[in-house]
C-alpha cells in the first residue's frame, strides 16, 4: 500500500489479557517506530527500529510491553496482561533512510481495555 | 522528563484570524523542529518543518518563526479556516537521539 497500515484499527479487552497490534510500514522504509497518544496527552515516543541496528527501546513503560520487527519490514507491539491505563491509541511511523525525521504515520490502533 | 513544551493545549479563533502555537524546547542537540497536523481517527501528518539556522520559514499561509537563543519555536496560522480545526503537535529531532520528540499537542478550533 502507499501508506502506514496499522491492524487492527479497534481493539477491546479485559484486563489481564495480551493484545498484538501490527504495523506495516511504507515499502523501502527502513525505520519504523511506536507512539502512545492517550487522551489529552501528546505522542509519547515508544521505541524504535533503524535498519538492522538494535532497536532504541528507552520509551518502553515497563517490562509488559515488548516489539519486533521480522524482516526489516513488518513491526508487531506485544501488551501483556494488559491494563486499563494501556488504553490508548497506538501509532505507528516509518521514515525513509537519509531523511530519518520525516515521519509517515498510520491511522493507529485505537486499544481499550475493560 | 518532558523535552518539548507546547502551548496553549487548546484554541479558539474565528474564521481569519490568526492562530499562534509556542513551543520550547531544552536540548540544544535538537536539529530539525517540524510541526504535525492530526484530524480526528487520523495518525499525524508532516505540515511543515525548521532547522535551526533559518529564523522563519513560510509555506502558504502556515509559518514557523524560530528563536533560537531563546530555544523557542512557534506556528502562525494566517487567515484561519475552519478547515485548518485539528490537533497540532510540534516536535523535535536530533540525529543522534534518532526520534522525535513531540509536544503535548494543541486542539485548535476554528470558528465560521
Amino acid at each position: 500500500g502507499a501508506g502506514v497500515s496499522q491492524s487492527p484499527s479497534n481493539k477491546v479487552t479485559e484486563k489481564g489479557k495480551d493484545v498484538e497490534l501490527r504495523c506495516d510500514p511504507i515499502s523501502g522504509h527502513t525505520a519504523l517506530y511506536w507512539y502512545r497518544q492517550s487522551l489529552g496527552q501528546g505522542l509519547e515516543f515508544l521505541i524504535y527500529f533503524q535498519g538492522n541496528s538494535a532497536p532504541d527501546k528507552s520509551g518502553l513503560p515497563s517490562d509488559r510491553f515488548s516489539a519486533e520487527r521480522t524482516g526489516g519490514s513488518v513491526s508487531t507491539l506485544t501488551i501483556q496482561r494488559t491494563q486499563q491505563e494501556d488504553s490508548a491509541v497506538y501509532l505507528c511511523a516509518s521514515s525513509l533512510e537519509g531523511v530519518w525525521e520525516k515521519l509517515f504515520f498510520g491511522s493507529g490502533t485505537q486499544l481499550s481495555v475493560l | 522528563q518532558q523535552q518539548v513544551k507546547q502551548s496553549p493545549q487548546s484554541l479558539i479563533v474565528q474564521k481569519g484570524g490568526i492562530s499562534i502555537i509556542n513551543c520550547a524546547y531544552e536540548n540544544t542537540a535538537f536539529d530539525y523542529f517540524p510541526w504535525y497536523q492530526q484530524f480526528p481517527g487520523k495518525g499525524p501528518a508532516l505540515l511543515i518543518a525548521i532547522r535551526p539556522d533559518v529564523s522563519e520559514k513560510k509555506e502558504g499561509r502556515f509559518t514557523i518563526s524560530f528563536n533560537k537563543s531563546a530555544k523557542q519555536f512557534s506556528l502562525h496560522i494566517m487567515d484561519s479556516q475552519p478547515g485548518d480545526s485539528a490537533t497540532y503537535f510540534c516536535a523535535a529531532f536530533y540525529n543522534q537521539g534518532g526520534k522525535l520528540i513531540f509536544g503535548q499537542g494543541t486542539e485548535l478550533s476554528v470558528k465560521p
